[in-house]
């Protein structure tokens, strides 16, 4: 039972750049999330997807596209890397399973974008 | 808007000192409130939660409880060691969609 995975775990980017953040769970969650985790930030929701097909914004949605390609997978897209989207990126599921409201995570993913 | 307010650190103690994060939120409604703690180069992990008002969470020694007349959620251990060294941020959930608020983090570090 691998949990929630993330590929790439590092990435580096130049601006102007595009790239799909990938995400699998294999805990037959409803619910996954993205969030980006800055220095001194803690965790903002990028985008969420309540359940298969479903996809909705988060507090910071701007410069990134999501997929939800089937109950396990939840990819993040940025289109055009800018600086500030150098961030950690998490992936993260929940559902019927987990308890009320718990999220598991993934490991991250560290994008540098110069 | 859901917010949480953590106290800042980062907080250095030295091995079976008393631990103390202070968490308060602002929500509408009956949140759910959780502690997640982040070990060096790790996603965050589940430390424990409370669900309603009086709750007492705990989990590895850790402990919280739901205060609503004070909207606190506390994280307090009586003996910390140096594996708990780590980055620990509270959260609240209230959406029909499961969303979760965090703070901003505190970290521990735990000298031997």
């Amino acid at each position: 039972n691998a949990g929630v995975t993330q590929t790439p775990k590092f990435q580096v980017l130049k601006t102007g750049q595009s790239m799909t953040l990938q995400c699998a769970q294999d805990m037959n969650h409803n619910s996954m999330y993205w969030y980006r985790q800055d220095p001194g930030m803690g965790l903002r929701l990028i985008y969420y997807s309540a359940s298969e097909g479903t996809t909705d914004k988060g507090e910071v949605p701007n410069g990134y596209n999501v997929s939800r390609l089937n109950k396990r997978e939840f990819s993040l897209r940025l289109e055009s890397a800018a600086p500030s989207q150098t961030s950690v990126y998490f992936c993260a599921s929940s559902g019927p399973t987990s308890g009320p409201y718990e999220q598991y995570f993934g490991p991250g993913t560290r994008l540098t974008v110069t | 808007g859901d917010s949480v307010t953590q106290m800042e650190g980062p907080v250095t103690l030295s091995e079976e000192a008393f631990l103390t994060i202070n968490c308060t939120y602002t929500a509408t409604g009956y949140p759910s409130l959780f502690w997640y703690v982040q070990y060096p180069g790790e996603g965050l992990q589940l430390l424990l939660k409370a669900t309603k008002a009086d709750d007492k969470g705990s989990n590895k020694g850790f402990e919280a409880t739901y205060r609503k007349e004070t909207t606190s959620f506390h994280l307090e251990k009586g003996s910390v060691q140096v594996s708990d060294s780590a980055v620990y941020f509270c959260a609240l959930t209230g959406g029909s969609a499961r969303q979760l608020t965090f703070g901003s983090g505190t970290q521990l570090t735990v000298l031997p």
